[in-house]
């Protein structure tokens, strides 16, 4: 069974504070996708990373996959209460193929202002 | 674009009844995705086209849950007949041909069956 667990499972901080969360599987992805998700609302794409060891940066939010790609991580810089919200990563397991996207269950993010 | 929409939001039945949900994608996606979240369980992919073709319904819980997709523009996931523990939040995504463009998610709908 391809399992993706995330850690952690909740997270509550203060405004200004930075945070990871991580994305770990015993299989390897041909690619990595993170999504967040606001209460009622549908998971929205941040960002999908391909090559192990690849690091990518959206604002305050870098992304990096490890460089067997079994794992990623999310660091947030300066956290912000818009940052609140459900965040998802998601693998595929074989190239090109849409099929095989697997979800892991999320890491619920609060943060105070 | 009006993104992937989405019909109803929120739907309240009670066991026994049959429940249908609506979905319409993109326009120039091939593929069609339904999912089901749940605390407990996540998102769970239930069933998946490709160019209004079913490619994996392994994910489907049992007989009671069927899918359509008639033509590229409308998919409906039914669910008869409906029992307490199908309530979830019930989403449908589409996506283009190429595997690292993400998927687009609808709003989804809240299933609850009393």
């Amino acid at each position: 069974t391809q399992l993706l667990e995330q850690s952690p499972q909740f997270l509550s901080i203060q405004e200004g504070e930075n945070l990871t969360v991580y994305c770990n599987s015993s299989s390897v992805f041909s690619s990595l996708q993170w999504y967040r998700q606001e209460p009622g609302e549908g998971p929205v794409l941040l960002v999908t990373v391909v090559t192990g060891g690849e690091v990518k940066k959206l604002k305050r939010l870098t992304f990096q996959f490890g460089d067997a790609r079994k794992d990623s991580s999310l660091h947030i810089t300066a956290a912000q209460p818009g940052d609140t919200g459900l965040y998802l990563c998601a693998g595929a397991f074989v190239q090109g193929s849409q099929g095989n996207l697997i979800f892991g269950k999320g890491t619920k993010l609060s943060v105070k202002p | 674009d009006a993104g992937v929409i989405q019909s109803p939001r929120h739907e309240v039945t009670e066991m026994g009844q049959e429940v249908t949900l609506r979905c319409k994608p993109i326009s120039g996606h091939d593929y069609l995705f339904w999912y089901r979240q749940t605390m407990m369980r996540g998102l769970e992919l239930l069933i998946y086209f490709n160019n209004n073709v079913p490619i994996d319904d392994s994910g489907m819980p049992e007989d009671r849950f069927s899918a359509k997709m008639p033509n590229a523009s409308f998919s409906t996931l039914k669910i008869q007949p409906s029992e307490p523990r199908d309530s979830a939040v019930y989403f449908c995504a589409s996506s283009k041909k190429t595997g690292v463009g993400g998927y687009t998610f609808g709003s989804g709908t809240r299933l609850t069956v009393v």
